[in-house]
C-alpha cells in the first residue's frame, strides 16, 4: 500500500525558507504515469495546490505561488521536496504531500500532514 | 484562470437525510472534477473522479453528476460517518484548483 510521509520543521520565522520532504513507501517514485504534489492547507480554510512533480524532473507550479516555490525529486530516495522562500505568516498551513496521474487525473493518495507555522 | 465556487458553505442535516452539493466552475472543464471528503486533522479522500465515478472502497451511497460547468455531489443517506467538509477540484488543467468547501454538520 502506497504511503506519502511529510517532515521538515514545523516552525520558521518571517522570510526564511521552508523545506519539506515527503519520503514515499509501498510504491515507486519513478512509476511511469504519475506526478507528486504539494498542497496546502491555512488553519480553518481551504484546500491550495502548491505543485507538482514527474520523477524526470517536469515540474508545473501554481502561477500565485510560482515565483517563490521549488519542487525538486530525488530518485535515489524516493523522495521528492517542496522549498517555499521568503515565508510570512500567511503561509503558515498545514503542508500535504500527495500524487496524482498525469493530467487528467485526480489526487489518489494523500500523505497525514504537517504543520508549519511562520512566527517571529 | 479557473475558479471553482460551491453551494452551501455550510449544510446542516440529519442521519438519513438526502444531502446535494453543487460545485461550479468558471470555465468548461468537460468531467474532469473530483470530490474529496476531509474529516478533521486528517487528509481528504478521494471519493468521486470523472465527475460521476465512485472510487474503490466508497460507499454506493455517495454519487456525483454533472458535465461542462455545473456538479453535484449527492448522499442519499447520510451516516454519522458523513459529517465531514467536502471539497470539488477541477483537474482539467495544471492549476488543480480547489472549491472551498462544504461542512456538512448535524441538525
Amino acid at each position: 500500500q502506497l504511503q506519502l510521509q511529510e517532515s521538515g520543521p514545523g516552525l520558521l520565522k518571517p522570510s526564511e525558507t521552508l523545506s519539506l520532504t515527503c519520503t514515499v513507501s509501498g510504491g515507486f517514485i519513478t512509476s511511469r504515469g504519475y506526478y507528486w504534489g504539494w498542497i496546502r492547507q491555512p488553519p480553518g480554510k481551504g484546500l491550495e495546490w502548491i505543485g507538482s512533480i514527474y520523477y524526470s524532473g517536469n515540474t508545473y507550479y501554481n502561477p500565485s505561488l510560482k515565483s517563490r516555490v521549488t519542487i525538486s525529486v530525488d530518485t535515489s530516495k524516493n523522495q521528492f521536496s517542496l522549498e517555499l522562500n521568503s515565508v510570512t505568516a500567511a503561509d503558515t498551513a498545514v503542508f500535504y504531500c500527495a500524487r496524482h496521474g498525469m493530467l487528467p487525473n485526480p489526487i489518489d493518495s494523500w500523505g497525514q500532514g504537517t504543520l508549519v507555522t511562520v512566527s517571529s | 484562470d479557473i475558479q471553482m465556487t460551491q453551494s452551501p458553505s455550510t449544510l446542516s442535516a440529519s442521519v438519513g437525510d438526502r444531502v446535494t452539493i453543487t460545485c461550479r466552475a468558471s470555465q468548461y472543464i468537460s468531467t474532469f472534477l473530483a470530490w474529496y471528503q476531509q474529516k478533521p486533522g486528517t487528509a481528504p479522500k478521494l471519493l468521486i473522479y470523472k465527475a460521476s465515478n465512485l472510487e474503490s472502497g466508497v460507499p454506493s451511497r455517495f454519487s456525483g453528476s454533472g458535465s461542462g460547468t455545473e456538479f453535484t455531489l449527492t448522499i442519499s443517506s447520510l451516516q454519522p460517518d458523513d459529517f465531514a467538509t467536502y471539497y470539488c477540484q477541477q483537474y482539467n488543467n495544471y492549476s488543480g484548483v480547489f472549491g472551498p468547501g462544504t461542512k456538512v454538520d448535524i441538525k
